[in-house]
């Protein structure tokens, strides 16, 4: 079956740096996704990984080791406004196919 | 501006009507997708379509339908044989560049069975 797991909630301080992890299991992988949800809005794209190492993109950065099925998602610099789920996705398949996603990881980010 | 938009933001329903939800994207997007996310829940695939005319269950289907007649529009139909069907309902659509497809959302409709 189709496996993926984070944290349900994490809590930082703002200027701080925090670790999201994921860690999946799933038939095939071509490609893994990270976004962002703030409450009531739809997911924004942050990040994808299709090989191992780290990708990074401003205060984002994002990891892959496929041997081990596991990803993270690092948020340097923490704002108010980084407040908002966080989301790991996976594509399991080739081609224009859905992917399958974790239950997301509430970021609280406190004074 | 190219994105996708979904109609109405909020949508409220007595319980045992049928009930569509709009989805239009004007990206050129060959693929379209409905999800459905419930509180602390993630994105659960209803229906997708990778090509004009035709379209896959995904892991809910129950109690939903789906036509995809033009390439712009993935309409969703929430049926009274859907037990739960208050939720927030995400489309999203996609386009393959060489083995590269990013989801890219509309804003969602939430939906609302009294």
């Amino acid at each position: 079956g189709q496996n993926i797991d984070q944290p349900t909630e994490m809590t930082a301080t703002e200027g701080a740096i925090v670790q999201i992890n994921c860690t999946y299991q799933t038939s095939g992988f071509n490609g893994l996704f990270w976004y962002q949800q703030h409450a009531g809005e739809a997911p924004t794209f942050l990040s994808y990984n299709v090989l191992d190492g780290l990708e990074e993109k401003g205060r984002f950065s994002s990891f892959l080791s496929r041997s081990k099925g596991y990803s993270y998602l690092l948020l340097k610099e923490l704002q108010m406004k980084d407040s908002a789920s966080y989301l790991c996705a996976v594509r399991d398949h080739s081609g224009n196919t859905p992917l399958v996603f974790g239950k997301g990881t509430r970021l609280s980010v406190i004074a | 501006d190219g994105g996708i938009t979904q109609s109405p933001k909020y949508l409220f329903r007595k319980e045992g009507q049928n009930v569509t939800l709009s989805c239009e994207q004007n990206l050129n997007h060959d693929a379209m997708y409905w999800y459905r996310q419930d509180p602390g829940q993630g994105l659960r695939l209803i229906y997708y379509s990778q090509i004009v005319n035709d379209f896959q269950k995904g892991d809910i289907a129950e109690g939903y339908s789906v036509s995809r007649e033009k390439k712009e529009s993935f309409p969703l139909t929430v049926t009274s044989a859907q037990k739960n069907p208050t939720a927030f309902y995400l489309c999203a659509s996609s386009i393959e560049v060489g083995d590269y497809n990013e989801q890219f959302f509309g804003p969602g409709t939430r939906l609302t069975v009294l």
